[in-house]
């Protein structure tokens, strides 16, 4: 079975600053993983996946991610925050082979001050 | 093209009573999937549909049900509802090949009181 653990339930930067949220997964296979985004009444929208090929991720709204896979982690980031970036961010695992169901991470609760 | 269009947006339901809430996912995807969010459990992934077929199921109870419709539209019922139904409801869809991401409508907001 696979988990995703998301440390720190709330980050709080300062406009402009790096936003960097972390993730941290465990899976008995090399999975797929995936960022995404919510808004407050809104659904989930994608940030940014990877699945194979190269480590480093590059997604929409200036965000990126690292798949290391000797630290099982896959870190978020972003060099300079926005006050648009506020937001509920969710880490995400899903097996190759049976990717229909996805597990989430509980969330990081991302605060951007001007 | 048209997303993940999910009806009603919000729902207020009477303990005991039952619920259905609707799901068209992005044309030509024919994969369904459904997930509760609530504060104290996060997402929990509820089942999935298939081309009319339940190909996994999560971790809950009898009383949340689903199916899918010729047309890849879902729906999933949840019978004599409880206090800690109330949630948020989203459904995703999913092209066919094998590394596709989820499409996730903006969910339904249901709430037993």
């Amino acid at each position: 079975a696979q988990s995703v653990t998301q440390l720190g339930s709330h980050v709080s930067v300062s406009e402009g600053a790096l936003v960097l949220l972390r993730c941290n997964y465990s899976s008995s296979v090399p999975p797929y993983l995936f960022w995404y985004v919510q808004y407050p009444n809104q659904g989930l929208q994608l940030l940014l996946k990877y699945t194979t090929g190269a480590t480093l991720v590059k997604g929409i709204n200036g965000f990126e991610a690292e798949f290391k896979k000797s630290e099982t982690s896959f870190h978020l980031t972003k060099p300079s925050a926005h006050m648009s970036d506020a937001a509920e961010y969710f880490c995400a695992v899903s097996l190759r082979g049976s990717n229909y169901k996805l597990t989430f991470g509980k969330g990081t609760l991302l605060t951007v001050n001007p | 093209k048209a997303g993940v269009t999910q009806t009603p947006r919000y729902l207020i339901k009477t303990r005991g009573q039952q619920v259905t809430l609707s799901c068209s996912p992005i044309s030509g995807h024919r994969s369904v999937s459904w997930y509760q969010q609530t504060p104290g459990q996060g997402l929990q992934f509820l089942f999935e549909y298939f081309s009319e077929t339940q190909r996994n199921k999560g971790n809950f109870p009898g009383r949340f049900s689903g199916r899918q419709f010729s047309n890849s539209r879902s729906e999933m019922n949840v019978s004599t509802l409880e206090l800690g139904d109330s949630a948020l409801y989203l459904c995703a869809s999913r092209g066919d090949s094998g590394n596709t991401e989820a499409f996730f409508g903006q969910g339904t907001r249901l709430t037993v009181v």
